[in-house]
């Protein structure tokens, strides 16, 4: 979907490295999220924000961090990553233009740490 | 804890035929449900929703059903097509504004 963009598509990073990924949106959405994927395991919120400076964290925020200084950006920083944060990662952003909890996803960023 | 499942990994259906993919759910609580596809290489899109307070939502092909009673959560595909292959995620509201994905069933349509 267009109206939601990741950055990097693609990463190929060294333990240990600090990584951020971006997002942006044109939705003029409040809400935002980071979720990861890993292969049979579904969807798994790792953190959220529903207005600027706003912060929660989701079910699997250890050794993530995130920033939302401006309601159409969102970046996820992995601090110092480790080959278990390979995985992919989706940004997804909600808003009173959706339905009642319906949630936009990113194309995904695949990040591997070697 | 609670959370969303699907009873099945995988779905091989014949072109034409209608599809069934089930998700069972535990959190009672729960007010809405949405059905994601996500193609290869793209981010889940959304397909169909339906509040607690129904038993059944039709789209353009598609139909939910909703059981409360027992907690499960049905997608129904008719006349599958080659562009329905895919990977279907459930979700349910946990709670305000926030979603919780079943594993997924990966649908492969055979021609």
């Amino acid at each position: 979907d267009a109206d939601v963009t990741q950055t990097p598509r693609n990463r190929i990073t060294k333990t240990g490295k600090r990584i951020m990924l971006e997002c942006s949106q044109t939705k003029g959405h409040d809400r935002m999220y980071w979720y990861r994927q890993d292969p049979g395991l579904g969807l798994r919120l790792i953190y959220y924000s529903f207005d600027v400076k706003d912060i929660n964290k989701g079910e699997i925020s250890d050794g993530y961090s995130v920033s939302r200084q401006a309601q159409a950006k969102f970046s996820l920083s992995l601090e110092s990553a480790i080959p278990n944060q390979t995985a992919l990662y989706f940004c997804a952003t909600g808003g009173v233009s959706g339905s009642y909890n319906e949630q936009f996803f990113g194309p995904g960023t695949r990040l591997t740490v070697l | 804890g609670e959370s969303v499942g699907l009873h099945l990994p995988t779905l091989s259906v014949q072109e034409g035929d209608n599809s069934i993919i089930n998700c069972a759910y535990s959190n009672s609580a729960s007010d809405y449900f949405i059905w994601y596809k996500q193609e290869s290489g793209k981010g889940p899109q959304f397909i169909i929703d339906i509040r607690s307070n129904m038993d059944k939502r039709q789209g353009q092909r598609v139909t939910v059903l909703l059981n409360k009673t027992v907690k499960h959560l049905s997608l129904q595909i008719a006349a599958t097509q080659p562009g329905d292959s895919a990977v279907y995620f459930c979700a349910e509201n946990i709670n305000d504004y926030k979603l919780s994905f079943g594993a997924g069933t990966t649908v492969t349509v055979r021609a």
